[in-house]
């Protein structure tokens, strides 16, 4: 099987301006999450996507959003950029249904996009 | 906000020798799971183990759940250099969801 896609891998982008995220999960995955990591705070839930509803959010500003396809494909939007959003964006897929007691089914990651904002 | 926390962030070991990292968390949790990500890369899941479970073996990874004292430990055996990355545990909530809670990590060298 493939594994998850996300394009670009590299993004450069000017203060103001706005960013589209592709993320391709495996095939029959259905759960899509997506993860900032920076330097300084580590890796934080952004959001995830089930059957093309958001189910969770992560504590970011509204300028932070997604979507996800009928084809479990999503994209994360990033608008009015800052400085600050200069990070490594990371999308992970899961299967729905747990495995047994606790849920959570292991996540598969992309190798994620690098957004540098000027 | 970081539901991990990990000891030591960095490690620097020879090949051959075994390395250990630390886990703790603050709320409880329906599993605890360990990821390693190489620079600049993803994050590749290593085990999983659940609240019920004390020991979890694969390959030479052994880890450890110690849910009285809210901490998990991550221990590599006979370690090589392939094994120089970042270790991250990660922590997950009730329901089968993608949403998890990363420690900051533990930055492992192993040198040849």
């Amino acid at each position: 099987k493939a594994g998850v896609t996300q394009t670009p891998r590299y993004l450069i982008k000017t203060r103001g301006q706005q960013v589209t995220l592709s993320c391709s999960p495996i095939s029959g995955h259905r759960s899509v999450s997506w993860y900032q990591q920076t330097p300084g705070q580590g890796l934080q839930f952004l959001f995830e996507y089930f059957s093309e509803t958001q189910r969770n959010k992560g504590n970011f500003p509204g300028r932070f959003s997604g979507r996800q396809f009928s084809n479990s494909r999503s994209e994360m939007n990033v608008s009015t950029l800052e400085l600050g959003d200069s990070a490594l964006y990371l999308c992970a897929s899961s299967l729905v249904g747990g495995t047994g007691v606790g849920g959570n089914s292991p996540l598969h990651f992309g190798n994620g996009t690098r957004l540098t904002v000027t | 906000s970081q539901q991990g926390e990990e000891d030591p962030q960095a490690l620097s070991i020879q090949e051959g020798e075994n390395a250990t990292m630390n886990c703790s968390y603050k709320t409880s949790i329906n599993n605890l799971q360990w990821y390693r990500q190489n620079s600049g890369r993803g994050l590749v899941h290593l085990i999983l183990i659940r609240s019920n479970e004390r020991e979890k073996h694969s390959g030479r990874l052994r880890v450890t759940l110690d849910t009285s004292k809210k901490s998990s430990s991550l221990l590599i055996t006979a370690s090589r250099a392939a094994d120089t990355a970042s270790y991250f545990c990660a922590t997950g909530g009730s329901g089968n969801t993608g949403k998890l809670i990363f420690g900051q990590g533990t930055t492992l060298q192993v040198k040849p």
